[in-house]
């Protein structure tokens, strides 16, 4: 089936500098790709999606960059703040499908 | 906003034990899942319904079932729990496709058992 990964499994950042978080999916036909961010003891909630005819999407303070040649979607966070302390993990969905594929997530650390 | 909502946030629960863990949406949504994340392994599909009465068997579906009798409520029932069952369960919420609307999955704030 699908996997869908990521590469550094926590990253610790300063408060004020720029995060940014990677994943690696594995099925090329994957057409939607969601970031989500879950704090402790709390459910995962939507940060930020993009689908696949997009390149970039920006939100407020955050990026999601697309690269269909190398299956690779990253997350930048800009001027990060304790409040973005959090694990962050990403999902791919198929387009006609109901079902998504997540990653095992990164943990971010703001350090102030 | 949509709105997810778990019956219980946390719950210990003896070997053996019939448990319900019942999960409610309010924005008509079709499709609801009840997935498990344990440490190291993500969330994990364990059953989803796209309507009313109808399931489909996730990733890892042994020692679970599920029951829809109404589009808000989507109830996973672990027949015997074991020890191998304590986990964070999250159930989730999708309106399915939307055109060019957001078609995230809504999730609920999870419910941790424990199985002793």
């Amino acid at each position: 089936g699908e996997s869908v990964g990521l590469h550094l499994p926590t990253l610790s950042v300063q408060e004020g500098d720029n995060s940014i978080i990677n994943c690696a999916y594995s099925n090329s036909a994957s057409d939607y790709f969601i970031w989500y961010k879950q704090e402790s003891g709390k459910g995962p909630q939507f940060i930020i999606d993009i689908r696949s005819n997009m390149d970039k999407r920006q939100g407020q303070r955050v990026t999601v960059l697309l690269n269909k040649t190398v299956k690779h979607l990253s997350l930048q966070i800009a001027a990060t703040q304790p409040g973005d302390s959090a694990v962050y993990f990403c999902a791919e969905n198929l387009y006609n499908f109901n079902k998504f594929y997540f990653g095992s997530g990164t943990k971010l650390n703001v350090k102030p | 906003d949509v709105k997810v909502t778990q019956s219980s946030r946390y719950l210990v629960k003896r070997t053996g034990e019939k448990v319900f863990l019942e999960c409610v949406q309010d924005m008509d949504h079709e499709n609801m899942f009840w997935y498990r994340q344990d440490p190291g392994l993500g969330l994990r599909l364990i059953y989803f319904s796209y309507d009313v009465k109808m399931k489909e068997k996730g990733d890892i579906p042994e020692g679970y079932s599920v029951s829809r009798e109404k589009k808000e409520r989507f109830s996973l029932i672990l027949e015997s729990a074991s020890t191998n069952q304590t986990s964070m369960y999250l159930c989730a919420s999708y309106r399915g496709l939307a055109g060019g609307a957001t078609d995230t999955q809504y999730f609920g704030p999870g419910t941790r058992l424990t199985v002793l």
